[in-house]
């Protein structure tokens, strides 16, 4: 079945710091993915919208400029944490659909954040 | 408002035993309805889908669920359940014209030997 795959699984960084997460479809491309955040216990919550060659959309309350995302190719997109906090820790995951395979869509297995 | 309810927080069963975890929906667009697992620190893995059809929809693990339209409901089943099956499980609901999924906020499955 189709895989998306993220990178860094796992990543601890010092407050103040930009940390960028990938999530990568492996078998197929994706004109769309999205990025969740989930924090311990709780559901996933959209952040944004993913777009390949165009700007990102973003739900009310994401501040944009803090969580940059960048779809360059149709395998591709990232979100950059900039100057992360330690409120940003959280648990990132990415989702995309299968351009023209139905509305199946895939889930990455998650990045972890920790910022100290 | 679209939102997807998951009344039961947390269940315990009995390896062996069936299990029914209840979703609850609303939505003003014809539903899509998912339904993920997710294992501790885990990303989200597709147990089953439904789009339009046969209400009752087969997964992988044997679960089943089946969409109730008059009862805005999409009830996931497993007639015996194994010890790997604990996990949190999420509901979700979409449409046709949009990839965003609006989440349950999860029932989380704990299973007894």
């Amino acid at each position: 079945g189709a895989v998306v795959s993220q990178h860094p699984s796992r990543v601890i960084c010092k407050s103040g710091t930009s940390v960028k997460i990938e999530c990568r479809s492996l078998d197929f491309q994706a004109t769309t993915m999205f990025w969740y955040r989930q924090f311990p216990k709780q559901s996933l919550m959209l952040m944004a919208t993913s777009n390949e060659g165009s700007k990102a959309t973003y739900e009310q309350g994401v501040e944009k400029d803090k969580f940059l995302i960048n779809h360059a190719s149709l395998t591709l997109s990232t979100l950059t944490v900039t100057s992360a906090h330690p409120e940003d820790s959280s648990f990132y995951i990415c989702s995309a659909r299968v351009s023209g395979g139905g509305n199946t869509i895939y889930f990455g297995e998650g990045s972890w954040l920790t910022v100290v | 408002a679209q939102s997807v309810t998951q009344p039961d927080i947390h269940i315990t069963v009995s390896e062996g035993a069936s299990l029914e975890l209840r979703c609850n929906y609303s939505y003003g667009a014809t539903p899509y309805l998912f339904w993920y697992v997710q294992s501790p620190g885990q990303g989200l893995q597709l147990l089953l889908k439904y789009f339009s059809g046969d209400t009752l929809v087969q997964g992988i693990k044997g679960f089943e669920a089946e969409f109730k339209r008059s009862q805005s409901s999409f009830n996931l089943r497993k007639p015996s359940v194994h010890w790997s099956d604990a996990a949190e499980y999420f509901c979700a609901v979409g449409s046709y014209n949009t990839d965003k999924l609006i989440f349950g906020t999860g029932t989380r499955l704990q299973v007894f030997p």
